[in-house]
């Protein structure tokens, strides 16, 4: 079984600001791990996701994420933050085999402040 | 762009009614999920389906709830006796062409069921 788990409920940044938001998961077998954003009212869109190779990812919108095997991290970042970033962001892991369905986090609701 | 479309995007019943939420995913993929996200709280797996049978089902996904690939397009999720706590966003989501792997969902926007 595999869990995930999102340290901060809520972080407000200062506009320009660099912002990380953490990430953590726990599992037994190997596993692929995304980054989905969710816009008030909104689905939920796809950032970023690891699956194999190169541990640093780049995504949409400026976002970068880490894999750290040995921490079992997958924390999101992005070195300047607009205003139209604020949203909540969703760290989540599937297996790579199987069904591949996910398991989120509680979600970071990512405040960024003029 | 292909994209998973939902309908409808809310929808209000009364507790002990039957809903059917429906969903279209992107065309090639062979992989077929419905989550949900009480207000406020992380989006939960429901059901997974592949191959016209469900491969994985949740502790949620009791015997209210069903699922249906009625023809080639469509995907649906139907809950016959609606509970107040069936209240939530529901989710579809499709993944997996033929070919490829199936790792990456691709959601819809959502249908906001209400149980009054």
């Amino acid at each position: 079984a595999q869990s995930v788990t999102q340290l901060d409920s809520q972080v407000p940044v200062f506009e320009e600001a660099p912002v990380e938001l953490r990430c953590n998961y726990s599992s037994s077998v190997s596993v692929y791990l995304f980054w989905y954003v969710q816009y008030p009212n909104q689905g939920l869109q796809l950032l970023l996701k690891y699956l194999s190779g190169s541990t640093l990812v780049k995504g949409i919108n400026g976002f970068e994420a880490e894999f750290n095997k040995s921490q079992t991290s997958f924390h999101l970042r992005k070195p300047s933050v607009h205003i139209s970033d604020t949203a909540e962001y969703f760290c989540a892991v599937s297996s790579t085999s199987g069904t591949y369905k996910y398991i989120f986090g509680t979600g970071t609701r990512l405040k960024v402040l003029a | 762009e292909p994209e998973v479309t939902q309908t409808p995007s809310h929808q209000v019943t009364q507790m002990g009614q039957e809903v059917i939420l429906r969903c279209v995913p992107i065309s090639n993929h062979l992989y077929f999920y419905w989550y949900r996200q009480i207000l406020g709280q992380k989006v939960e797996f429901l059901v997974s389906f592949y191959n016209n049978e469900i491969s994985e089902k949740s502790e949620i996904f009791d015997d209210q709830f069903s699922v249906e690939r009625p023809d080639g397009s469509n995907f649906t999720l139907k809950i016959r006796s609606t509970k107040l706590e069936d209240s939530a966003m529901y989710f579809c989501a499709s993944s997996g062409p033929p070919g490829g792997v199936g790792e990456t969902q691709y959601f819809g926007p959502g249908t906001r069921l209400l149980v009054l």
